[in-house]
């Protein structure tokens, strides 16, 4: 079955603990991203990356990291936490092509106290 | 910048009513379009999209027609049921000609309730 997993869905954690939130996709595709979801807002892109070793920044990238090593994992990197990314985090994967369809997992719930 | 406008909810209907979602969007370029839907407590599933103007996109009863001419991709189905409750989102795509980054842009959500 073609999916994006995430993992953990759900975590609670304290300001400055360092988290990794992984994604997963089986689909071989080439680009993948990172949302956090906030009430009001949509969805707001973090960062994407078009294949491996190959990052950027998106929209609102600021207290994140991610890396790209292999093609199907994309982990999400909080160094210092804050309670200002307390939010709901989707990552996403599609082909090479602006008109294809993302797949987004699950979802991850985040609170930061 | 690209943005999208989407109306503010919650809507709630009657099973059977007529559903119209409006979403307007601005954009460098040309877009893809896009309404996603989200049940609670799942990820964003594709609901339809559209390419290129005056194309029209469906799935399930629902449909949107790309109007480039009043930048809309409004969404519509004759008869809700209670399984359509749930948020829709709008979104564009576009590809940056200089990064080569392609992000959907997202409208706020519209919550649809659907009453028996």
């Amino acid at each position: 079955e073609a999916q994006v997993t995430q993992n953990p869905r759900y975590l609670i954690t304290v300001t400055g603990k360092k988290l990794t939130v992984t994604c997963s996709q089986n689909m071989n595709h080439e680009y993948m991203s990172w949302y956090r979801q906030d009430p009001g807002l949509g969805l707001r892109q973090i960062y994407y990356s078009m294949n491996v070793e190959v990052t950027d920044k998106g929209d609102v990238p600021e207290g994140y990291k991610v890396s790209r090593k292999e093609k199907r994992n994309f982990p999400l990197i909080l160094e210092s936490p804050s309670p200002n990314q307390t939010s709901l985090y989707f990552c996403a994967s599609s082909s090479d092509s602006s008109t294809d369809t993302q797949y987004f997992g699950p979802g991850t719930r985040l609170t930061v106290l | 910048g690209n943005s999208v406008t989407q109306m503010e909810g919650p809507v709630t209907l009657s099973e059977e009513a007529f559903l119209t979602i409006n979403c307007t969007y601005t954009a460098t370029g040309y877009p893809s379009l896009f309404w996603y839907v989200q049940y609670p407590g799942e990820g964003l599933q594709l609901l339809l999209k559209a390419t290129k103007a005056d194309d029209k996109g469906s799935n399930k009863g629902f449909e949107a027609t790309y109007r480039k001419e009043t930048t809309s991709f409004h969404l519509e189905k004759g008869s809700v049921q209670v399984s359509d409750s749930a948020v829709y989102f709008c979104a564009l795509s576009v590809r940056h000609l200089d990064t080569g980054r392609r992000a959907l842009t997202f409208g706020s959500g519209t919550r649809l309730q659907v009453q028996p």
